[in-house]
């Protein structure tokens, strides 16, 4: 089946520093696979971070960015200097391309912790 | 503005209990969702509807029941409730995922606890 695993939490990381959570994919059941990273912030539901959906390209939103790379099967989460704001936890996401099946596999999440 | 609202916020309940959770979007999306997150297994699907009327089982399904009454609104249901059943559920909804795929819109959850 399809599955994602993720960099195991909890990740402290000092602000202003750089940050790197890997993400690799298995997609046994989607020909052509899209990616997603969401963020979960204390007491909120998780929110779309970043999505990619063609293999090669790059997403970035908040200063952080991922690139599909489908020779590696990954997804790594990047940023190149954090805030303390950045503390949440981020999910990496493997979704469908087309037709009905709307179903996400997620990771299991890591939990940042930004330390001032 | 578009979103997704969840009831009750927290809910404690004892073994054996009755308790239905409920989802409402303003996405005017089709597709709904019920997750359930634990520590070390991030979000795992337990239950999803195309439309009104619509179930799908997801892929932790037992124990759980699921109604979806109208486009909006999305109920799961644990009719005799259980502490392996004490977790934190997310509603979320969708467009279908089109060739630019479909992100999901999530509620802030429900917190339950089964003593």
């Amino acid at each position: 089946g399809d599955s994602v695993t993720q960099t195991e939490g909890p990740v402290t990381v000092s602000e202003s520093e750089s940050l790197i959570i890997n993400c690799t994919y298995s997609a046994t059941s989607i020909a052509y696979p899209n990616l997603f990273w969401y963020v979960r912030y204390p007491g909120e539901g998780l929110q779309l971070l970043l999505k990619v959906i063609t293999a090669g390209q790059k997403g970035s939103s908040r200063g952080f960015e991922a690139t599909y790379n489908k020779e590696t099967t990954s997804f790594h989460l990047q940023k190149a200097s954090v805030q303390e704001s950045d503390s949440a936890v981020y999910y990496c996401a493997l979704g469908h391309s087309g037709g009905s099946n709307a179903k996400l596999t997620f990771g299991k999440g890591t939990k940042l912790s930004v330390k001032s | 503005e578009a979103a997704v609202t969840q009831s009750p916020r927290n809910k404690v309940t004892v073994t054996g209990g009755n308790v239905t959770l409920s989802c409402r979007q303003t996405n005017s999306h089709n597709y709904m969702y019920w997750y359930r997150q634990d520590t070390g297994h991030g979000l795992r699907l337990i239950h999803y509807s195309y439309g009104a009327g619509n179930l799908q089982i997801g892929d932790v399904p037992d124990g759980y029941k699921a109604t979806r009454t109208t486009q909006e609104d999305f109920f799961l249901l644990l009719e005799l409730a259980s502490p392996s059943q004490t977790s934190l559920y997310f509603c979320a909804s969708s467009d279908p995922p089109g060739l630019g795929g479909a992100e999901q819109f999530f509620g802030p959850g429900t917190r339950l606890t089964v003593l």
